[in-house]
């Protein structure tokens, strides 16, 4: 379950250079993941979904990987742009129906 | 222009007080959800519904009430018994189970307390 009081971790990546953010989620029983990139002061903008019954799925310069085994999930972004700058999510759908959303990662473009 | 409207976007509670936030659909979305967002938080699931006059706790549910009387609206009341309602809340709808469940949110009302 969420932890209250943590502060967010927070990636820093070179303009251009590749991201990869990392997600460990709690339920082996959820079966559908997704990824969000949320700007300042706004809701959350759905970026890439898996199925459990894949481990990869490729979008627009985004890929999404799915460890079942070590239920870890993982969001590529190639060639980082300023606009990427944002807090990432992953979010599980679990059995009942609830989607549970990760802490989030702070993404920094440095330039 | 379909989409997700949360209003008001911003909001203040007194002490004691009970505050309605609005949240409304066109998509034809079957399932809503409500959010909280502390600052430099995740989110944390309320209250969500399936489907019109059904709803579910989410983790965070005391302090809170939901309605769904109709399949567009999921108004979300804060009650006095919530002693620490400031905060960041998102409504979302998606198509539902078994279907499409990409979650679309809302732009958020920011609730304080005077």
């Amino acid at each position: 379950g969420e932890s209250v009081g943590l502060h967010l971790p927070t990636l820093s990546v070179q303009e251009g250079d590749n991201s990869i953010i990392n997600c460990a989620y709690s339920n082996s029983a959820s079966d559908y993941f997704i990824w969000y990139k949320q700007e300042s002061g706004k809701g959350p903008q759905f970026i890439i979904d898996i199925r459990s019954n894949m481990d990869k799925r490729q979008g627009q310069r985004v890929t999404v990987l799915l460890n079942k085994t070590v239920k870890h999930l993982s969001l590529q972004i190639a060639a980082t742009q300023p606009g990427d700058s944002a807090v990432y999510f992953c979010a599980e759908k679990r059995r009942d129906d609830k989607i549970i959303f990760g802490k989030g990662t702070r993404l920094h473009i440095l330039p | 222009d379909g989409g997700i409207t949360q209003s008001p976007k911003y909001l203040f509670r007194k002490e004691g007080q009970n505050v309605t936030l609005s949240c409304e659909q066109n998509l034809n979305h079957d399932a809503m959800y409500w959010y909280r967002q502390d600052p430099g938080q995740g989110l944390r699931l309320i209250y969500y519904s399936q489907i019109v006059n059904d709803f579910q706790k989410g983790d965070i549910a005391e302090g809170y009430s939901v309605s769904r009387e109709k399949k567009e609206s999921f108004p979300l009341t804060v009650t006095s018994a919530q002693k620490n309602p400031t905060a960041f809340y998102l409504c979302a709808s998606s198509r539902g189970k078994g279907t499409n469940e990409k979650l679309f949110f809302g732009s958020g009302t920011q609730l304080s307390v005077l």
